[in-house]
């Protein structure tokens, strides 16, 4: 079966830090990788998505970056934090379904807190 | 502008009683899925509708597509403490292709006990 592993869950580092947070996902080959962010109690903002290794969309111009060394493997990156990259961080992975659209399994989530 | 609208924001109600939370757009989709969010916890997905005008059920959920794939509906029946969490809508807009999930904004529910 599928798993997708998310750390850590909670993260809170002084504005001007860098950052990485990882993911990783087991018992699938090639899967479609995301990174949302969510504000507190509300709907998902998609920051990145991949199709493939090193093959990287960015839907947000922002202070993140992402990366995707291996096939099952993403990172959430930045140089700086700033106080508003605060939020709760959601990794996905996805199956592609043809007229079902996407079905994303979540990981767990980072709760990053930037002070 | 904001794809998927969803409503009301937030809702609380007793155990026992029903309620319908709503998820529209202006835009034509594919397909649209269902997601509940516990706190501190990643989405799972419940359900996803293709066809304009399908009704599923999920024990004491039903969902309803619009006849013009613009819109749906979350029915709960008799809620129980257990049903509390955030929905979510999700689509794959037809203009952006690709593997693009959007969300909506969720509906957050509450059942007393």
């Amino acid at each position: 079966s599928q798993t997708i592993h998310q750390w850590p869950a909670t993260l809170v580092q002084p504005v001007g830090s860098p950052l990485s947070l990882e993911c990783t996902v087991e018992g699938t080959s090639n899967p479609n990788l995301y990174w949302y962010r969510q504000a507190a109690g509300r709907g998902l903002q998609l920051l990145f998505y991949s199709v493939g290794i090193g093959q990287i969309s960015s839907e947000v111009p922002q202070n993140l970056s992402a990366s995707r060394p291996q096939d099952r493997q993403f990172i959430l990156s930045s140089k700086k934090l700033l106080l508003s990259d605060s939020g709760f961080y959601l990794c996905a992975w996805s199956v592609r379904r043809g007229l079902a659209g996407e079905k994303l399994f979540f990981g767990s989530g980072t709760q990053l807190s930037v002070l | 502008t904001q794809l998927l609208e969803q409503s009301p924001q937030f809702l609380s109600i007793q155990e026992g009683e029903n309620l319908t939370v709503y998820c529209n757009s202006s835009s034509v989709f594919s397909s649209l899925q269902w997601y509940r969010q516990e706190p501190g916890e990643g989405p799972v997905l419940l359900v996803t509708v293709v066809t304009g005008g399908e009704v599923k059920k999920l024990k004491r959920l039903t969902f309803q597509f619009g006849d013009a794939r613009k819109d749906s509906s979350l029915h709960i029946t008799a809620a129980q403490t257990g049903d509390t969490g955030l929905y979510l809508c999700a689509v794959t807009p037809y203009q952006t292709g690709a593997n693009n999930l959007f969300f909506g904004t969720g509906t957050r529910l509450t059942v007393i006990p």
